[in-house]
């Protein structure tokens, strides 16, 4: 089983849907839960991070952390073409030296006008 | 403006032939590490550093050298380039106690 798992997509949606996109994981030691943003040809750039369970919201989107089961999503509220790119889920047992950032395989989205 | 610069950003080689991919991070970050990106296989790291002539494998560091003389710079060594080391690759700096990675543009490598 691998360590972060996330569906690759593509994931197309019309503009203004709502989107979910998800992660799960197998080490229970995992505490921080980030989601980047990659557009094409650039280098990803955080979007938002989590610590432990529950959620955070910053404008359009919503992270949430459930570690009972072991599963983080992302929320987008009134997609635009702009949220057009590649998420990827990352994840890190603590927020010091010990572990480092573990990627899921991003999900590529598309957001058609 | 806080960024992280790697150079060149497109590279085609030859197998064999010596090549360094140099990163730079303006922001005095104690933390820094260099990732490959395939299709289907997500981003991978390749060694980390968390200071100056400190230095350790991430998940991939077969066929790759680091240094850290300097707080700002990290490059990325391939002795002896193979063509399944043709990817894209990305330097990231970060402070140890951040878990904020802030990622370079990108180096594209072709090794034929």
């Amino acid at each position: 089983q691998k360590e972060v798992e996330q569906d690759p997509g593509p994931l197309s949606v019309p503009e203004g849907a709502i989107v979910s996109l998800n992660c799960t994981y197998s080490n229970s030691a995992f505490q921080y839960f980030m989601w980047y943003r990659q557009y094409s040809r650039k280098g990803p750039e955080l979007l938002m991070y989590t610590y432990s369970s529950g959620n955070k919201e910053d404008g359009r989107f919503t992270a949430q952390v459930d570690k009972s089961s072991k599963y983080i999503s992302l929320f987008i509220r009134d997609s635009q073409p702009s949220d057009s790119a590649t998420y990827l889920c990352a994840m890190k047992i603590d927020g010091g030296s010990q572990g480092n950032l573990i990627f899921g395989k991003g999900t590529k989205l598309s957001v058609k006008p | 403006e806080a960024q992280v610069t790697q150079n060149p950003r497109y590279l085609i080689t030859v197998t064999g032939k010596k090549l360094t991919v140099t990163c730079s991070q303006n922001m005095n970050h104690e933390y820094m590490s260099w990732y490959r990106q395939d299709p289907g296989l997500g981003l991978r790291q390749i060694y980390y550093s968390m200071n100056v002539e400190v230095t350790d494998k991430g998940d991939v560091p077969e066929g790759y050298k680091v240094s850290r003389k300097e707080k700002r710079n990290f490059p990325l060594i391939l002795e002896s380039p193979s063509p399944n080391q043709t990817s894209l690759y990305f330097c990231a700096s970060s402070w140890i106690m951040n878990t904020e990675a802030f990622f370079g543009q990108g180096t594209r490598l072709t090794v034929v």
